[in-house]
């Protein structure tokens, strides 16, 4: 079935240093790859999202790239700062006619250090 | 601002109990899907409607567990009977087709 690993679980780093984390799928016809925070004790919100037909996308400190030859897409955030803690969830989904159903990684959990 | 709600906030309940989680999706949205969220498991998909009609539900325990949209208003989530290892916090979220999920805030579990 449709699967999405994503690395890694952890990731602690210094207020201003970037962060990556990555996800892989394994449904080849997945077309729709959103990013979602949650903030300890709330709901997981969008961050942000791309579709297969363009490679990157950026808004303000946050990109995400996708390449759907190796079936992976990364989340980057730049100029981290304290209020970017959180847990981060990548999903895939295939858009479209009966399909749709979003399926999400296990989480990264970030900590920016001040 | 429109929000999905989810009812109750928080349940305790005994183990054997009979425990209903309802969802209301944001109008005018089609899909509907219900996540269990563990601290092991991250985001678990249970069950997944478009339209109201159940697409997946593979992802759910049959046995004791159902999902049901009676109308486009109401989602819910039945666990029949509860297990301890049922505790955990239940998402409801909802989108249009293009798959965006907007989530309620949860509905935090405890069977004890």
């Amino acid at each position: 079935g449709e699967n999405v690993e994503q690395h890694p679980s952890t990731l602690s780093v210094q207020e201003g240093d970037s962060a990556v984390i990555k996800c892989t799928y394994s449904d080849s016809a997945s077309n729709y790859f959103p990013w979602y925070k949650q903030e300890l004790g709330k709901r997981p919100q969008l961050i942000i999202d791309i579709r297969s037909n363009v490679g990157e996308k950026k808004d303000q400190r946050i990109a995400v790239t996708l390449n759907k030859t190796a079936k992976h897409f990364s989340l980057h955030i730049t100029e981290t700062q304290p209020e970017d803690s959180a847990v981060y969830f990548c999903a895939a989904s295939k858009v479209g006619g009966n399909t749709g159903k979003l399926i999400f990684g296990q989480g990264t959990t970030l900590q920016v250090k001040p | 601002d429109a929000r999905v709600t989810q009812t109750p906030r928080h349940k305790v309940t005994e183990m054997g109990q009979e425990v209903t989680m309802r969802c209301q999706p944001i109008l005018g949205h089609n899909t509907v899907f219900w996540y269990r969220q563990t601290m092991m498991q991250g985001l678990e998909l249970l069950a997944y409607f478009r339209n109201r009609a159940p697409l997946d539900d593979s992802g759910m325990p049959k046995d004791r567990f159902s999902a049901e949209m009676p109308d486009a208003t109401l989602a819910t989530l039945k666990i029949q009977p509860s297990e301890p290892r049922d505790s955990a916090v239940y998402f409801c979220a909802s989108g249009l087709v293009q798959a965006e999920a907007f989530f309620g805030q949860g509905t935090r579990l405890t069977v004890v």
